[in-house]
């Protein structure tokens, strides 16, 4: 299993223009999370998801958007990107057995100028 | 969720044992105590958890005091590879749960 994949890696954005973070998951689970850790901080989570076709928001979803079309990928979108959203991204998923053993991917790190 | 006190960072010689303590004093009885650590750049990975008896696995063990408001994170033989940041938190054990990363505990294995 290659666990969490996300892409891209890095990624510079000017201010106003738009991306889509991917993340994919091959352990069939259920739950899929979007955090994101700024410089020194700990992770605050965006949005969350329970299913395929089900989302909600977490602490932060302001300037996001996320969809849920397949249980494998759960990508996010940033619209009009701004400064404020300079961080590392992490997609992460769990399964109702996991519990709150959340599988995390390696990261996106973003910076918008 | 009952909040957790570590502390800020601590330092471990190479080769010897890291005992990572935290403080949860609020505990609820469902609640379980998760350790998760986060290796620079990359993104947090799940160690081990807990209710009331101790945990062991093939990466560490968990020691919980008896009253459940504190607990301890045993690295056995620590690694150059176990330098990272390390996060008590206690949930309530269900999925779907938003867990909540706060300053951890930066340890760093000297050689």
């Amino acid at each position: 299993n290659a666990g969490v994949t996300q892409t891209p890696k890095f990624r510079i954005l000017k201010i106003g223009q738009s991306m889509t973070l991917q993340c994919t998951q091959d352990m069939n689970h259920n739950y899929m999370y979007w955090y994101r850790q700024d410089p020194g901080m700990g992770l605050k989570l965006i949005y969350y998801s329970v299913g395929a076709g089900i989302t909600d928001k977490g602490e932060v979803p302001n300037g996001y958007n996320v969809s849920r079309s397949t249980t494998e990928d759960f990508p996010l979108r940033l619209e009009l990107a701004a400064p404020s959203q300079t961080s590392v991204y992490f997609c992460a998923s769990s399964s109702n057995t996991l519990g709150n053993e959340q599988y995390f991917g390696p990261g996106t790190r973003l910076t918008v100028t | 969720d009952a909040k957790t006190t570590q502390p800020p960072s601590m330092d471990c010689a190479e080769g010897r044992a890291a005992n990572l303590p935290c403080n949860h004093s609020t505990i609820s009885g469902n609640e379980y105590v998760y350790w998760y650590r986060q290796i620079h750049s990359q993104g947090p990975q799940y160690i081990i958890h807990g209710l009331k008896n101790n945990e062991t696995n093939e990466m560490a063990s968990l020691i919980i005091t008896e009253d459940r408001k504190s607990s301890t994170l045993i690295l056995p033989h620590a690694t150059l590879r176990d330098t990272a940041v390390y996060y008590c938190i206690v949930r309530v054990k269900a999925a779907g749960n938003k867990l909540t990363f706060g300053g951890g505990t930066r340890v760093l294995v000297k050689p």
